[in-house]
């Protein structure tokens, strides 16, 4: 099984409002991804979990707040979003974050509207 | 830094066309490259990969080949499907964890 499930597939929240966002794997990954993709762009790496800590945050503002309860699950806490926030929200995870290059395995996303 | 530059699309052929997706690639150190594949309204698909100079990655009659003298790892398939529209990412990976991708190319394939 190579399967990387988000929930929700759609999401639309107001600036005040707080929101999570699920991503779950089962291949046994100790490394997990989150990106935001905005349209007709390339991802954009926003954290990295390696065994279950923070490893790697490429400068994301704190009103994005990523939390990994066990090596299986990612969520992503939003809150206070802006309008400019509204993109496809990519989890992956991958074997190992060593220098050893696994892939990693994208899920479907979530599609986030901030009104 | 290092960086990926992909052909610009948006890119159209016919079905059973031949298809080169140029890739280029900017990197300090050695870097593993790969092929991802984003259908609409989807995440990304890993459609292949290669790890060092030379190798040969091949996927659902996808290919592309390690080149690290001309630091480039071009996309190609003899004869393209309908079902094979959609968007390209090329992307490298040289510290661990991260991937740097390209723009991306938008293919779209006629009956």
């Amino acid at each position: 099984d190579t399967e990387v499930t988000q929930t929700p597939k759609h999401l639309v929240m107001g600036m005040t409002n707080k929101k999570s966002l699920k991503c779950e794997q089962h291949m046994g990954h100790r490394a997990m991804y989150w990106y935001k993709q905005k349209a007709k762009k390339p991802p954009e790496l926003m954290f990295v979990y390696s065994y279950e800590k923070l490893s790697i945050n490429e400068s994301v503002p704190s009103r994005f707040s990523p939390e990994c309860p066990n090596s299986s699950l990612l969520n992503l806490h939003l809150h206070a979003l802006q309008p400019e926030d509204s993109a496809l929200y990519l989890c992956a995870s991958s074997a190992s974050s060593g220098v050893i290059s696994y892939e990693q395995y994208f899920g479907p996303g979530t599609r986030l509207t901030v009104t | 830094g290092d960086s990926v530059t992909q052909m610009e699309g948006p890119v159209t052929l016919s079905e059973e066309a031949f298809l080169t997706i140029n890739c280029t690639y900017t990197a300090t150190g050695y870097p593993s490259l790969f092929w991802y594949v984003q259908y609409p309204g989807e995440g990304l698909q890993l459609l292949l990969k290669a790890t060092k100079a030379d190798d040969k990655g091949s996927n659902k009659g996808f290919e592309a080949t390690y080149r690290k003298e001309t630091t480039s790892f071009h996309l190609e398939k003899g004869s393209v499907q309908v079902s094979d529209s959609a968007v390209y990412f090329c992307a490298l990976r040289v510290r661990a964890q991260k991937l740097v991708f390209g723009q991306g190319t938008r293919l779209t394939i006629n009956p």
